[in-house]
């Protein structure tokens, strides 16, 4: 158990909709990141968040967007959901300024658009 | 831009050494990883090395760097049929002055026979 939790573990839904990902950081660590994995994509970062500020951005759609909340605890909020956006996504937190900055990956919610 | 390359498969026999390697572009990355990921499981930390130093060995891992080529190799010791999943080999790139996302590789999948 790397002490990341992410609900839902699994999210089945329609094209069009929107979803919601929930992320808790391990305690103490201030930085949180969003990642995707598709099949044909492998594991792709989406975006950071550092004590509440957005840190660095990567393949992340602009339907797609995060937060980070004064709690540290992290949202992905996913919209007008395509059958492509059917893929695992993880959240992982990490220290900052720490010894390694080593990232610990929650177990991932594994999204279905139908 | 950045590319982490592995191949994606390797076979092997219980018992015997299992050696996984990896490419990395980023000549500024100070920190790479091997993650293991299992059949619907998130990613585990396996080990992590600095890109100062040419070995680390952890238990039954051991992890050799070669800076100058940009071959990074993740050998497992007696491997078990435990050890059958997808090794995932990352780089992290380093920007205001700490560890930033990390760029993974494709994974490469262990099956080990008995």
């Amino acid at each position: 158990d790397s002490g990341v939790t992410q609900t839902p573990k699994h999210l089945i839904t329609a094209t069009g909709q929107r979803v919601t990902l929930r992320c808790s950081p391990r305690s103490g660590d201030l930085s949180v990141y969003w990642y995707q994995q598709s099949l044909d994509q492998g594991l792709q970062f989406l975006i950071q968040y550092y004590n509440g500020e957005e840190r660095a951005k990567g393949n992340i759609l602009e339907r797609f967007s995060a937060q980070q909340f004064p709690d540290l605890h992290s949202e992905l909020n996913l919209s007008s959901l395509e059958l492509g956006d059917s893929a695992l996504y993880f959240c992982a937190s990490s220290e900052v300024g720490g010894d390694s900055d080593t990232q610990y990956f929650g177990p991932g919610t594994r999204l279905t658009v139908l | 831009g950045e590319d982490v390359e592995q191949s994606l498969f390797l076979s092997v026999r219980e018992g015997d050494s299992s050696v996984i390697n990896c490419t990395y572009t980023d000549s500024s990355s100070t920190y790479l990883y091997w993650y293991k990921q299992e059949p619907g499981a998130g990613l585990q930390l396996l080990t992590y090395i600095f890109s100062n130093m040419d070995m680390k060995q952890d238990q039954r891992l051991t992890v050799l760097l070669n800076k100058k080529d940009k071959h990074l190799s993740l050998r497992i010791a007696d491997t078990q049929t435990g050890d059958s999943a997808i090794y995932f080999c990352a780089e992290s790139l380093y920007y205001g002055g700490s560890q930033g996302n990390l760029i993974f590789g494709k994974g490469t999948k262990l099956s080990v026979k008995p």
